[in-house]
Formats: C-alpha cells, sequence, structure tokens
C-alpha cells in the first residue's frame, strides 16, 4: 500500500485566497484524521471522520475552516478566506477500526499564505 | 476534557547519555497511550504504545516507556542517545468511548549533540 497520500506537498497563497488540501487514505481504514502542526501550539486535532461522517469537529478553529469526506478514500480541508495565520504543516491520518490500531500519517501539507 | 501534557519543549543531551522524555495525561475514561517520532520533514510514526497488560513496552530501537496509572504519566526513556535518535517526539493518548479520538502533547524536541 502507498500509505496516506497528501497533496499539495506545498501551497503558498495570498491571503483571502481559497485553499483546498487533500487526503487519500489507505484503503481499508474506518477512520480518518486532520491535524494542524504549528511553532506555536504544536499537533492540533482540527476533525475527524469514521465511515465518511464526521464525528468531532471541535477543533476546527472557524467557519473558514471546512472539511469533506464524500467517500472512503479522499477527504478535503478547505480554507476560505485564507489568512497569514493559517500558515502551517496540516497533517492527514487514517487508522483501521479498533482502539490498539496506530494512526498512519501522510507527509503533510507546508501551507503558507502570504 | 482530556488534556496531556509533555513538560519539556526541549531536551538538549550528548551522544550515548541517557535521556527521560516526559509526559502527563489526564482523563476521566481509559486511553490507551502512544509515542511518536517525527523526523524532520516527514511526518509522524509510531514508536511504541501502552494498551494493558506490562505497563513497561519498548520500542525496537532501544526506548522504552513505562505507564503509571496512580501518577497518570507515560515517560519514554532510553539509556543511550544516538545522533540519529534527534528528532521531535509526542505522546498521545487515545480515548476509548467509541469515537477513539487521539489527543497530542505539544511535543518534546531531542537534540543529541556529538
Amino acid at each position: 500500500d502507498a500509505g496516506v497520500i497528501q497533496s499539495p506537498r506545498h501551497e503558498v497563497t495570498e491571503m483571502g485566497q481559497e485553499v483546498t488540501l487533500r487526503c487519500k487514505p489507505i484503503s481499508g481504514h474506518d477512520y480518518l484524521f486532520w491535524y494542524r502542526q504549528t511553532m506555536m501550539r504544536g499537533l492540533e486535532l482540527l476533525i475527524y471522520f469514521n465511515n465518511n461522517v464526521p464525528i468531532d469537529d471541535s477543533g476546527m478553529p472557524e467557519d473558514r475552516f471546512s472539511a469533506k469526506m464524500p467517500n472512503a478514500s479522499f477527504s478535503t480541508l478547505k480554507i476560505q478566506p485564507s489568512e497569514p495565520r493559517d500558515s502551517a504543516v496540516y497533517f492527514c491520518a487514517s487508522t483501521p477500526q479498533g482502539p490498539n490500531e496506530k494512526l498512519f500519517f501522510g507527509s503533510g501539507t507546508q501551507l503558507s499564505v502570504l | 476534557a482530556q488534556s496531556v501534557t509533555q513538560l519539556d519543549s526541549q531536551v538538549p543531551v550528548f551522544e550515548e547519555a541517557p535521556v527521560e522524555l516526559r509526559c502527563n495525561y489526564s482523563s476521566s475514561v481509559s486511553v490507551y497511550l502512544f509515542w511518536y517520532v517525527q523526523y524532520p520533514n516527514q511526518g509522524l510514526q509510531l514508536l511504541l504504545k501502552y494498551l494493558s497488560g506490562s505497563t513497561l513496552v519498548k520500542s525496537i530501537n532501544g526506548f522504552e516507556a513505562e505507564f503509571n496509572k496512580s501518577q497518570t504519566s507515560f515517560h519514554l526513556r532510553k539509556p543511550s542517545v544516538h545522533i540519529s535518535d534527534t528528532a521531535e517526539y509526542f505522546c498521545a493518548v487515545r480515548i476509548n468511548t467509541g469515537g477513539f479520538k487521539t489527543i497530542f502533547g505539544a511535543g518534546t524536541r531531542l537534540f543529541v549533540k556529538a
């Protein structure tokens, strides 16, 4: 398996623009997580899905952030409009059903909002 | 609410010296405990985990962690570190309430000096 695949690897955009980050989880994994990593806040859980259904989005910072999972093999995290303080590394992770399973992380998307 | 506290943001240490990275958590429900490692420009990788049974768990590269329920701690140790251990280490808890939400600590940057 290719692992969790995120795209793009790097994204540079201007303030006010819409940004869409993409994630393809490992096939067969029922859970998908979106995390944001910054120097100031460390690794923060934004939202997670179970079987394509959002379970907990309490970590989504503002209404400018939205996430979808239209099917088991694809998820998006959208920021509209983007702001400089959104600059961070965004990680997607997936895990199979079961509490003893580790998270499999993608390589992350480095987002820079100018 | 659940939380994870990593008491040290940075730990500098000389090669071949022992190291301990501290982690405390708080939760009113049962949890599973994990340590993840992040090498520069990479996603997180599982280092070791505690689910049940023996409170001392070990990784293949010489790290170990001990679950202490009374102190709600899960400190990570290595008796002799190598330059290649330089990385950021994250303690994480997974809450067993049916949703399997995973919360990470802020991370500890281990810097091994020659």
